[in-house]
């Protein structure tokens, strides 16, 4: 299993430019959720889902958005790219069935936004 | 809103000493509580967890103890190695693994050789 990926690696936009950060996972998790990760700030949650079609937002949803078309993919979609939204990106999944809980991450998208 | 507070932000201690990070969380609702373990330019790895029907849990030199009537719980390392060295993060959730888990701000932790 090639668990959780994340493309891409690195990315440099300019403000008001518009991406998709992609993840995906193998292992049929029923969770997947977004985070940003900024020095001193720890993990914020940006959006997460619970199930294909099922999504929420988290604790900073705002200029973001995410759909859950299928149980694999989970794409992060940035509407107008700000400078604020610098940081590291880190996707992951979860599923609880059979007692399993833990959160596999992704190897993170480090964004800069000039 | 949801919240979880953690301290010391840094931490530094002599190799083979304990390391004690602590978090306070506000939803009482929150019945899970991983604590991830972050290298330099590494995503975040669980190293173990606790759920609210269980007090105190150990793993080797790890362990977890959990209070819910003070809202309060704890991560101990003891016999601290260098490579113990990095980022710890707390976490709460109402569910288990990724159900909306809300992260501690993270406590850097060095051991020193």
């Amino acid at each position: 299993n090639a668990g959780v990926t994340q493309t891409p690696k690195f990315q440099v936009l300019k403000t008001g430019q518009s991406m998709t950060l992609q993840c995906a996972q193998d292992m049929n998790h029923e969770y997947m959720s977004w985070y940003r990760q900024d020095p001193g700030m720890g993990l914020r949650l940006i959006h997460y889902s619970v199930g294909a079609g099922i999504t929420d937002q988290g604790e900073v949803p705002n200029g973001y958005n995410v759909s859950r078309s299928t149980t694999e993919d989970f794409p992060l979609r940035l509407l107008s790219a700000a400078p604020s939204q610098t940081s590291v990106y880190f996707c992951a999944s979860s599923d609880e069935r059979g007692g399993r809980d833990t959160q596999y991450f992704g190897p993170g998208t480090r964004l800069t936004v000039l | 809103g949801e919240n979880v507070e953690q301290h010391p932000s840094t931490l530094s201690v002599q190799e083979g000493d304990s390391a004690v990070i602590k978090c306070t969380y506000s939803d009482s609702a929150s019945n899970y509580f991983p604590w991830y373990k972050q290298e330099l330019g590494k995503r975040p790895q669980l190293i173990i967890d606790i759920r609210s029907n269980v007090g105190e849990k150990k793993d080797q030199r790890i362990a977890v103890t959990l209070n819910k009537t003070a809202k309060h719980f704890s991560l101990h390392i003891t016999e601290t190695q260098p490579e113990d060295s990095a980022v710890y993060f707390c976490a709460a959730s109402r569910g288990g693994g990724g159900f909306k888990t809300i992260f501690g701000a993270g406590t850097r932790l060095f051991v020193k050789a």
